[in-house]
């Protein structure tokens, strides 16, 4: 069965700082893909990536930046000179033979002013 | 804005009653998903129609269930409520144009029950 980890439960960094949330996740699929959402504190999940896992180049977007590593199961999220805005709940998914999304646990970060 | 609506956003409802959460997808969009969101579960898959059929079941408990009308918005009844049942229920919707596409899934804002 498929699972993600997001070891870190909380970060908190002060503005301006470069923060990296960590995501490993285990699958036996082949194919596979991988997300992260973000859920700032209104609550909604909000789309941010999407990767297909024959695709390891990494990506960059504005500010954010992931990091995939097929050889570890990592897909790593970097936000480069973080904002108080970046506050908010981030989850790692992954999304394998079946359509559903198998999410972790989430990483909450705090972008002190 | 995601393009998926869901109604209502806030439930307050007492235990052992039913209540009815609806979703509308993205225009265009074929399968709907429905998500628990709890403080002990965390973000758990419920279930999934496509095009009006069931086409993956998760963790939806018995007294829960779903459907998917000719228009393509969707109902998640939940019945004989209790209180472990307080959660964020979100739906979520994606294109799959293809069977087994895996297309990516946008997220409604949620409908937040309480159960007291």
């Amino acid at each position: 069965a498929q699972k993600v980890t997001q070891a870190q439960t909380e970060i908190s960094v002060v503005e301006k700082e470069d923060v990296t949330l960590d995501c490993v996740y285990e699958t036996r699929d082949t194919t596979y893909y991988l997300f992260w959402y973000k859920q700032p504190p209104s609550g909604e999940l909000v789309f941010l990536i999407r990767r297909n896992s024959f695709d390891e180049q990494n990506e960059i977007s504005g500010r954010y930046s992931w990091n995939f590593q097929k050889s570890t199961s990592s897909f790593n999220f970097t936000i480069t000179a973080s904002q108080v805005v970046d506050s908010a709940v981030y989850f790692c998914s992954h999304q394998g033979g079946s359509e559903k999304l198998v999410f972790g646990k989430g990483t909450k970060l705090t972008v002190n002013p | 804005d995601s393009g998926v609506t869901q109604t209502p956003k806030h439930l307050i409802t007492a235990t052992g009653q039913r209540v009815t959460l609806r979703c509308s997808p993205r225009s265009g969009d074929l399968s709907v998903y429905w998500y628990q969101q709890s403080l002990d579960q965390g973000l758990q898959f419920l279930i999934q129609y496509y095009n009006g059929e069931e086409r993956a079941k998760g963790n939806i408990l018995e007294r829960f269930s779903a459907q998917q009308f000719p228009d393509l918005h969707s109902e998640l009844n939940l019945s004989s409520l209790e209180l472990g049942d307080s959660a964020l229920y979100f739906c979520a919707s994606s294109g799959l144009r293809l069977a087994g596409s895996q297309e990516t899934q946008y997220f409604g804002p949620g409908t937040r029950l309480l159960v007291l």
